[in-house]
């Protein structure tokens, strides 16, 4: 069993729709990172999250420590927003662990 | 353009080779990590250095090395190539690892 799980792997939405990205992970972190990476392979790291809540443009990225869990929300998602969603968190022996990434389509 | 350089883009290379990928942190940060994405495996944290001192391991082979320089560039080292090590290369810095990271645009290696 992946210690980084999300949901769901693969998303369509319609232009304009809310979407949520769901990530649980099962070991101590120190810190959970959400990743954006493009059909061209890059990566764009969006954010960082030890606690709370965290908003930049229409993205917002929640976590709940106690519950090992974090969201990743986009509002009024855009056909650009295309891509595939990465949580990745550092567990408290300072290794990286990644989940499966979440494909997401937003359809003009 | 992320501050992070990765070289070269692509290599392909044959099996048993060596090859040597490079990596220039963003300007300010101390930090370097690298990954490996392929098809199968996803994304995979292979090392991380912090001011020329390695700070954390994960699933990198024995056949792998990598090391940080005084000017804190990075550079990884595949040897003994197989087919399977055919992936993306990503190298990421950050300051301290506590502000998030910036990636580089990868090195895509084929073995052949």
């Amino acid at each position: 069993k992946n210690e980084v799980e999300q949901s769901p792997q693969n998303l369509t939405a319609q232009e304009g729709e809310f979407i949520t990205i769901n990530c649980s992970y099962s070991v101590g972190i120190s810190a959970l990172h959400w990743l954006q990476q493009h059909p061209g392979g890059g990566i764009v790291s969006l954010f960082m999250l030890s606690s709370g809540k965290k908003k930049h443009g229409r993205l917002i990225a929640t976590i709940n420590i106690q519950e090992k869990h974090s969201s990743l929300h986009i509002t009024a998602s855009h056909p650009r927003d295309s891509a595939v969603y990465i949580c990745a968190v550092r567990d408290n022996n300072n290794d990286m662990r990644f989940g499966a990434g979440t494909r997401l389509t937003v359809k003009p | 353009d992320s501050g992070v350089t990765q070289t070269p883009k692509h290599l392909i290379t044959a099996t048993g080779q060596r090859v040597t990928l490079r990596c220039s942190p963003r300007s300010g940060d101390l930090s370097v990590y690298w990954y490996q994405q392929s098809l199968d495996q996803g994304l995979q944290f292979l090392i991380q250095y912090y001011n020329g001192e390695e700070r954390a391991k994960g699933n990198i082979l024995e056949r792998f090395s990598a090391q940080q320089f005084p000017d804190l560039h990075s550079e990884l080292n595949l040897s003994s190539l197989e087919l399977g090590d055919s992936a993306l290369y990503f190298c990421a810095s950050s300051v301290q690892g506590l502000y998030g990271y910036t990636f580089g645009s990868g090195t895509r290696l084929t073995v052949v």
